[in-house]
């Protein structure tokens, strides 16, 4: 089966960088992807890795250890709108499921 | 339009009624997958597809059935709704296994009363 956990919640400073984690366990791995979602709105896609190492794409990053079921994504230059939930999603390698983490809901102060 | 498009957008029904939520993409992507999101809980799957006749369970699948006759269309059925199905309901599409990206429909928000 697979397991995804991230921290349920986050505070930020408005331009300031922020680390995301996400933990997973998984029987067979096949990507790792990251979603943001506004209240009430679909999620929209953010990220994707499947080998080791970083992947950037303006202020988002995302990271990937396979050998270590570890994923993060960093936001720099914090933005109010930034203000939303993070779903860390791993689609495994058999039938092609993926599943989502709970979500990490991050607030951005100013 | 181009896209994936979910019908209705909200649904209010009885409890013991059948629904059916609908799911329409129009790239011609292989697999597709059926979401509830309840608040604590996150995005739970419920059923996906990897093509057309091939479907199975995810993580929350009892009270649903699914079809896949076309491969643009993803209709999720509650035989019998009861209250707890009360949620948000996303579906998504991929094009193949190894796609960099799932595509989102805008939900339909069911209440089951």
């Amino acid at each position: 089966g697979q397991n995804i956990d991230q921290p349920t919640e986050m505070t930020a400073t408005e331009g300031a960088i922020v680390q995301i984690n996400c933990t997973y366990q998984t029987s067979g791995f096949n990507g790792l992807f990251w979603y943001q979602q506004h209240a009430g709105e679909a999620p929209t896609f953010l990220s994707y890795n499947v080998l080791d190492g970083l992947e950037e794409k303006g202020r988002f990053s995302s990271f990937l250890s396979r050998s270590k079921g570890y994923s993060y994504l960093l936001l720099k230059e914090l933005q109010m709108k930034d203000s939303a939930s993070y779903l860390c999603a791993v689609r495994d390698n058999q039938g092609g499921k993926l599943i989502f983490g709970q979500g990490t809901e991050l607030s951005v102060k100013p | 339009d181009a896209g994936i498009t979910q019908s209705p957008r909200y649904k209010i029904t009885e409890t013991g009624r059948q629904v059916t939520l609908m799911c329409h993409q129009t790239w011609s992507h292989s697999y597709m997958f059926w979401y509830r999101q309840d608040l604590g809980h996150g995005l739970r799957l419920i059923y996906y597809s990897a093509a057309a006749d091939i479907t199975d369970k995810g993580e929350v699948p009892d009270g649903y059935v699914v079809s896949r006759s076309k491969t643009e269309n993803f209709p999720l059925t509650l035989e019998s709704a009861t209250r707890s199905q009360t949620s948000v309901y996303f579906c998504a599409s991929s094009e193949h296994l190894g796609s960099t990206e799932a595509f989102f429909g805008q939900g339909t928000r069911l209440t089951v009363v």
